[in-house]
């Protein structure tokens, strides 16, 4: 069974840039989470995705954006950076509507540092 | 929205000693209570959890108790080990059946041999 993969690992960008961060999702999870955890911080949600479509947002702007594609694998997209958002972004997968579909399984995720 | 409140912020114990870890949740229909360790560089990993229709769970040297009517839940570590050094974060799970949970804010432990 693989877990779920983030790519990259780590990332630089200067304020104003835009950014995609990548995740592949465990093994038969259909539903990928994204989250910004920043330093000394619990996972703030940003939004779900379920069957290609946004299934809820947290509160974040709408220069947070994501996608995600038939394979389940999602992308999260930010415009305009800003240094606050320099942060650890973690993504999450759950199968839902199987067994197991309360709990999230993490990647390692993506650290970005906006300069 | 849900409101989780951890405690304490950092816990420093020697090993071998006993760690409790407390959260609070302001929705009371929230239904399951997950627990994640995380290690430096990764991300959060499950370790255990509670469904509001149980008290207790335990799982060898972690147990996890929950009081619905007061609407807090514990973890507890027994007979610890420099290895369980990392970061514990709570959570209660959205009631509106999306299971999108919120976290509480991580408990720094710190085991010294």
């Amino acid at each position: 069974e693989t877990g779920v993969t983030q790519s990259p690992t780590h990332l630089i960008k200067t304020r104003g840039q835009q950014v995609t961060l990548r995740c592949s999702s465990q093994s038969g999870h259909n539903t990928v989470s994204w989250y910004q955890q920043a330093l000394g911080q619990g996972p703030q949600f940003i939004f779900q995705y379920y069957r290609e479509e946004e299934n809820g947002r947290g509160n974040f702007p709408p220069r947070f954006s994501g996608l995600q594609f038939p394979n389940y694998s999602s992308e999260l997209n930010v415009n305009a950076l800003e240094l606050d958002d320099s942060a650890l972004y973690l993504c999450a997968s759950t199968p839902r509507g199987l067994e197991g579909a309360d709990t999230q399984y993490f990647g390692p995720g993506t650290r970005l540092t906006v300069l | 929205g849900e409101n989780v409140e951890q405690h304490p912020s950092t816990l420093s114990v020697q090993e071998g000693d006993s760690a409790v870890i407390k959260c609070t949740y302001s929705d009371s229909a929230s239904n399951y209570f997950p627990w994640y360790k995380q290690e430096l560089g990764k991300g959060p990993q499950l370790i255990i959890d509670i469904r509001s229709n149980v008290g207790e769970k335990k799982d060898q040297r972690i147990a996890v108790t929950l009081n619905k009517t007061a609407k807090h839940f514990s973890l507890h570590i027994t007979e610890t080990q420099p290895e369980d050094s990392a970061v514990y974060f709570c959570a209660a799970n959205d009631s509106g059946g999306s299971y999108i949970p919120t976290f509480g804010r991580g408990t720094s432990l710190i085991v010294h041999p």
